[in-house]
Protein backbone atom coordinates (compact mmCIF):
# COMPACT_ATOMS: atom_id res chain seq x y z
CA UNK A 1 0.00 0.00 0.00
CA UNK A 2 1.78 3.45 -0.90
CA UNK A 3 1.30 6.31 1.27
CA UNK A 4 0.78 9.64 1.05
CA UNK A 5 3.09 11.42 -1.17
CA UNK A 6 4.17 14.97 -1.99
CA UNK A 7 5.87 16.91 -4.13
CA UNK A 8 8.74 19.16 -4.36
CA UNK A 9 10.03 18.30 -0.77
CA UNK A 10 11.57 21.90 -0.96
CA UNK A 11 11.26 25.07 -2.66
CA UNK A 12 12.36 28.70 -2.50
CA UNK A 13 9.67 31.45 -3.87
CA UNK A 14 10.37 35.06 -3.64
CA UNK A 15 7.35 37.57 -2.63
CA UNK A 16 5.03 37.49 -5.21
CA UNK A 17 5.68 34.60 -7.45
CA UNK A 18 3.36 31.75 -7.61
CA UNK A 19 3.65 27.98 -6.35
CA UNK A 20 2.14 24.84 -6.94
CA UNK A 21 2.20 21.87 -4.81
CA UNK A 22 1.21 18.63 -5.63
CA UNK A 23 -0.02 15.31 -3.31
CA UNK A 24 -0.98 12.01 -4.18
CA UNK A 25 -3.02 10.45 -1.98
CA UNK A 26 -2.73 6.75 -0.44
CA UNK A 27 -4.45 4.18 -2.29
CA UNK A 28 -8.35 4.22 -1.85
CA UNK A 29 -8.85 7.00 0.00
CA UNK A 30 -10.89 9.48 -1.76
CA UNK A 31 -10.40 12.67 0.70
CA UNK A 32 -7.71 15.03 0.53
CA UNK A 33 -7.55 17.75 3.41
CA UNK A 34 -3.97 20.45 3.12
CA UNK A 35 -2.83 21.79 6.11
CA UNK A 36 -0.01 24.65 6.44
CA UNK A 37 2.43 24.20 9.50
CA UNK A 38 4.35 27.24 10.46
CA UNK A 39 7.79 26.39 12.28
CA UNK A 40 6.81 25.81 15.98
CA UNK A 41 3.01 25.79 15.41
CA UNK A 42 0.30 23.28 14.55
CA UNK A 43 -0.88 22.41 11.70
CA UNK A 44 -3.91 24.62 10.53
CA UNK A 45 -6.32 23.68 8.14
CA UNK A 46 -6.32 25.65 4.66
CA UNK A 47 -8.99 23.07 2.80
CA UNK A 48 -10.55 19.78 2.10
CA UNK A 49 -11.10 17.99 -1.34
CA UNK A 50 -13.91 15.07 -1.57
CA UNK A 51 -14.26 13.73 -5.09
CA UNK A 52 -12.90 16.65 -6.93
CA UNK A 53 -15.37 19.52 -5.11
CA UNK A 54 -14.04 21.57 -2.13
CA UNK A 55 -15.74 20.38 0.98
CA UNK A 56 -14.51 22.58 4.10
CA UNK A 57 -12.08 25.94 3.87
CA UNK A 58 -9.95 27.33 7.31
CA UNK A 59 -9.40 30.95 7.60
CA UNK A 60 -6.85 30.97 4.43
CA UNK A 61 -7.44 34.08 1.97
CA UNK A 62 -8.72 33.18 -1.59
CA UNK A 63 -5.09 32.96 -2.95
CA UNK A 64 -4.98 29.24 -1.52
CA UNK A 65 -6.48 27.51 -4.24
CA UNK A 66 -6.59 23.80 -5.11
CA UNK A 67 -8.02 21.14 -6.92
CA UNK A 68 -8.68 17.40 -6.83
CA UNK A 69 -8.45 15.31 -10.13
CA UNK A 70 -10.36 12.09 -10.89
CA UNK A 71 -7.46 9.67 -9.03
CA UNK A 72 -7.67 11.89 -6.14
CA UNK A 73 -4.34 13.31 -6.16
CA UNK A 74 -4.47 17.20 -5.15
CA UNK A 75 -2.43 19.86 -5.98
CA UNK A 76 -2.08 23.24 -3.45
CA UNK A 77 -1.89 26.42 -5.39
CA UNK A 78 -0.72 29.93 -3.86
CA UNK A 79 -0.93 33.23 -5.78
CA UNK A 80 1.13 36.45 -4.49
CA UNK A 81 3.28 34.82 -2.19
CA UNK A 82 3.97 36.84 0.97
CA UNK A 83 6.85 36.14 3.54
CA UNK A 84 4.48 34.67 6.26
CA UNK A 85 3.79 31.87 3.38
CA UNK A 86 6.66 30.79 4.09
CA UNK A 87 6.04 27.10 6.10
CA UNK A 88 5.75 23.35 6.13
CA UNK A 89 2.87 22.51 3.40
CA UNK A 90 1.14 18.94 4.72
CA UNK A 91 -1.17 16.87 3.06
CA UNK A 92 -3.93 14.52 4.54
CA UNK A 93 -5.80 11.83 2.85
CA UNK A 94 -8.98 10.03 4.62
CA UNK A 95 -11.66 7.72 3.59
CA UNK A 96 -14.94 6.92 4.70
CA UNK A 97 -13.27 4.16 6.22
CA UNK A 98 -11.76 6.68 8.80
CA UNK A 99 -15.19 8.45 9.35
CA UNK A 100 -15.47 7.10 12.66
CA UNK A 101 -11.56 7.46 13.56
CA UNK A 102 -10.75 11.37 12.58
CA UNK A 103 -7.41 9.33 11.35
CA UNK A 104 -5.61 11.49 8.62
CA UNK A 105 -2.88 10.26 6.89
CA UNK A 106 -0.02 12.54 5.96
CA UNK A 107 2.46 12.84 3.76
CA UNK A 108 5.60 14.44 4.51
CA UNK A 109 5.00 17.77 3.55
CA UNK A 110 6.73 20.50 1.07
CA UNK A 111 8.59 23.06 2.89
CA UNK A 112 8.27 26.52 1.21
CA UNK A 113 10.49 29.38 1.91
CA UNK A 114 9.46 32.76 0.57
CA UNK A 115 12.41 35.38 0.32
CA UNK B 1 -6.86 33.24 22.35
CA UNK B 2 -6.50 30.26 20.48
CA UNK B 3 -8.84 27.04 20.44
CA UNK B 4 -6.97 24.61 21.53
CA UNK B 5 -3.76 25.29 23.70
CA UNK B 6 -0.86 23.22 24.04
CA UNK B 7 2.27 23.98 26.51
CA UNK B 8 5.05 23.84 23.40
CA UNK B 9 8.02 22.45 26.46
CA UNK B 10 10.53 21.52 25.42
CA UNK B 11 10.04 18.73 27.89
CA UNK B 12 12.94 16.63 29.04
CA UNK B 13 12.54 13.64 31.30
CA UNK B 14 15.00 10.20 31.61
CA UNK B 15 14.44 7.23 29.85
CA UNK B 16 11.80 4.72 32.05
CA UNK B 17 9.83 8.34 33.37
CA UNK B 18 6.18 8.80 32.72
CA UNK B 19 5.15 11.70 30.72
CA UNK B 20 1.83 13.37 30.95
CA UNK B 21 0.88 16.10 28.08
CA UNK B 22 -1.77 18.33 28.09
CA UNK B 23 -4.54 20.31 26.05
CA UNK B 24 -6.78 22.77 27.42
CA UNK B 25 -9.69 23.71 24.56
CA UNK B 26 -12.44 26.40 24.33
CA UNK B 27 -15.05 24.68 22.06
CA UNK B 28 -17.70 22.86 23.43
CA UNK B 29 -18.74 21.23 19.92
CA UNK B 30 -15.32 19.46 20.12
CA UNK B 31 -16.34 15.56 20.30
CA UNK B 32 -13.42 13.77 18.91
CA UNK B 33 -9.83 14.12 20.46
CA UNK B 34 -6.35 12.84 18.74
CA UNK B 35 -2.76 12.90 19.49
CA UNK B 36 -0.35 12.77 16.95
CA UNK B 37 3.08 12.54 16.73
CA UNK B 38 5.53 13.88 14.65
CA UNK B 39 9.31 13.23 13.83
CA UNK B 40 11.52 16.02 13.15
CA UNK B 41 10.74 16.26 8.98
CA UNK B 42 8.13 13.70 8.83
CA UNK B 43 4.48 14.35 8.61
CA UNK B 44 2.71 13.77 11.97
CA UNK B 45 0.73 10.16 12.33
CA UNK B 46 -2.13 9.39 14.62
CA UNK B 47 -1.46 7.90 18.26
CA UNK B 48 -4.09 7.57 20.00
CA UNK B 49 -8.45 8.65 19.22
CA UNK B 50 -10.96 9.49 21.79
CA UNK B 51 -14.35 10.16 21.56
CA UNK B 52 -16.53 11.92 23.60
CA UNK B 53 -15.06 11.59 27.76
CA UNK B 54 -13.38 9.09 29.23
CA UNK B 55 -10.28 6.93 29.11
CA UNK B 56 -8.29 4.78 26.23
CA UNK B 57 -5.20 2.60 26.83
CA UNK B 58 -2.75 1.22 23.88
CA UNK B 59 0.30 0.07 25.12
CA UNK B 60 2.43 2.27 27.17
CA UNK B 61 0.17 4.94 26.08
CA UNK B 62 -3.17 6.15 28.05
CA UNK B 63 -5.33 8.77 26.89
CA UNK B 64 -7.74 10.88 28.84
CA UNK B 65 -10.46 13.56 28.08
CA UNK B 66 -12.04 15.43 30.28
CA UNK B 67 -14.81 17.31 28.66
CA UNK B 68 -16.17 18.90 31.81
CA UNK B 69 -13.31 20.56 32.30
CA UNK B 70 -12.33 20.77 28.59
CA UNK B 71 -9.17 19.24 29.16
CA UNK B 72 -7.23 16.17 27.50
CA UNK B 73 -3.96 14.37 28.33
CA UNK B 74 -1.84 11.75 27.10
CA UNK B 75 0.33 9.44 29.23
CA UNK B 76 3.10 7.79 28.13
CA UNK B 77 4.64 5.25 30.63
CA UNK B 78 7.89 4.01 30.90
CA UNK B 79 9.37 5.90 27.94
CA UNK B 80 11.61 5.55 25.60
CA UNK B 81 14.32 7.42 23.63
CA UNK B 82 12.55 6.66 19.98
CA UNK B 83 9.82 8.36 21.86
CA UNK B 84 11.60 11.60 21.60
CA UNK B 85 9.24 13.45 18.97
CA UNK B 86 6.66 16.96 18.93
CA UNK B 87 3.20 16.10 20.38
CA UNK B 88 0.31 17.18 18.93
CA UNK B 89 -2.73 17.28 20.09
CA UNK B 90 -6.19 17.60 17.70
CA UNK B 91 -9.66 17.69 18.12
CA UNK B 92 -12.48 18.04 16.03
CA UNK B 93 -16.55 18.64 16.32
CA UNK B 94 -16.88 15.86 13.80
CA UNK B 95 -15.68 12.44 11.82
CA UNK B 96 -14.69 12.19 8.75
CA UNK B 97 -14.49 15.13 6.69
CA UNK B 98 -14.24 17.60 9.01
CA UNK B 99 -10.86 19.49 9.84
CA UNK B 100 -8.88 19.09 12.43
CA UNK B 101 -7.74 21.97 15.05
CA UNK B 102 -4.24 21.05 16.50
CA UNK B 103 -2.70 22.41 19.27
CA UNK B 104 1.15 23.94 19.08
CA UNK B 105 2.92 20.95 20.02
CA UNK B 106 4.56 19.75 22.52
CA UNK B 107 8.07 18.71 22.25
CA UNK B 108 9.21 15.96 24.12
CA UNK B 109 12.87 14.42 24.41
CA UNK B 110 13.83 11.64 26.01
CA UNK B 111 17.49 10.99 27.40
CA UNK B 112 18.90 7.62 27.12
Amino acid sequence: ETGVTQSPTHLIKTRGQQVTLRCSSQSGHNTVSWYQQALGQGPQFIFQYYREEENGRGNFPPRFSGLQFPNYSSELNVNALELDDSALYLCASSSGRQEGTGELFFGEGSRLTVL
Amino acid sequence: QKEVEQDPGPLSVPEGAIVSLNCTYSNSAFQYFMWYRQYSRKGPELLMYTYSSGNKEDGRFTAQVDKSSKYISLFIRDSQPSDSATYLCAMSAGTGRRALTFGSGTRLQVQP
